[in-house]
């Protein structure tokens, strides 16, 4: 089945010590998104790409990067993290449909803990 | 720009009663509507969609949603729960047309079925 991976699903890092997060996709989806979500709120998009163009959202904290090497892949990395960073981290795909709509497919997401 | 808002916040509900999730947007230009649910620890997955044509549009699990444009809602429906339904609900827009491949949520609604 086509889909959205994230690994790991669950992920401890020490407060200040970089981390990667993975994204992969079969969907071959030309958009990726990264969002974070706090418990008992919505997704808040982080960044994404349209194809190889990086758009990053206006109040995403400089200690998030983003890298996209191929269509297939996408990671998340926190260069410092901190206990406010705290979350669990969506990866999401689109292309556009016959319809003419972007549908968000979601991964289920790496829980990240910050000790 | 679009704004997204989910009049409740928690709905308890008892077994095989009917439910009602509430949607309402804000938009200046036509819109696509979502809703997504997500179980614990888990990623989104799509319920339904409106992009166009009958405004009663039917999804997974028993769901449905009507589209009524003159009160700008999209309320979510189902006659019957399960106890396999407690998530929590996200209603999200895009706009239709154009750079739509952002998706603006509200803040989700917390659906608890009880025995």
């Amino acid at each position: 089945d086509a889909m959205v991976i994230q690994n790991p699903r669950y992920q401890v890092t020490q407060f200040g010590k970089p981390v990667t997060l993975s994204c992969s996709q079969t969907l071959n989806h030309n958009v990726m998104y990264w969002y974070q979500q706090k418990s008992s709120q919505a997704p808040k998009l982080l960044f994404h790409y349209y194809d190889k163009d990086f758009n990053n959202e206006a109040d995403t904290p400089d200690n998030f990067q983003s890298r996209r090497p191929n269509t297939s892949f996408c990671f998340l990395d926190i260069r410092s993290p901190g206990l406010g960073d705290a979350a669990m981290y969506l990866c999401a795909t689109s292309a556009l449909g016959p319809s003419g709509a972007y549908e968000q497919y979601f991964g289920p997401g790496t829980r990240l803990t910050v000790t | 720009a679009q704004s997204v808002t989910q009049l409740d916040s928690q709905v308890p509900v008892f077994e095989e009663a009917p439910v009602e999730l509430r949607c309402n947007y804000s938009s200046s230009v036509s819109v696509y509507l979502f809703w997504y649910v997500q179980y614990p620890n888990q990623g989104l997955q799509l319920l339904l969609k409106y992009l166009s044509g009958s405004t009663l549009v039917k999804g997974i699990n028993g769901f449905e949603a009507e589209f009524n444009k003159s009160q700008t809602s999209f309320h979510l429906r189902k006659p019957s729960v399960h106890i396999s339904d407690t998530a929590e609900y996200f209603c999200a827009v895009s706009r239709s047309g154009g750079s739509n491949y952002k998706l603006t949520f509200g803040k989700g609604t917390l659906l608890t079925v009880n025995p």
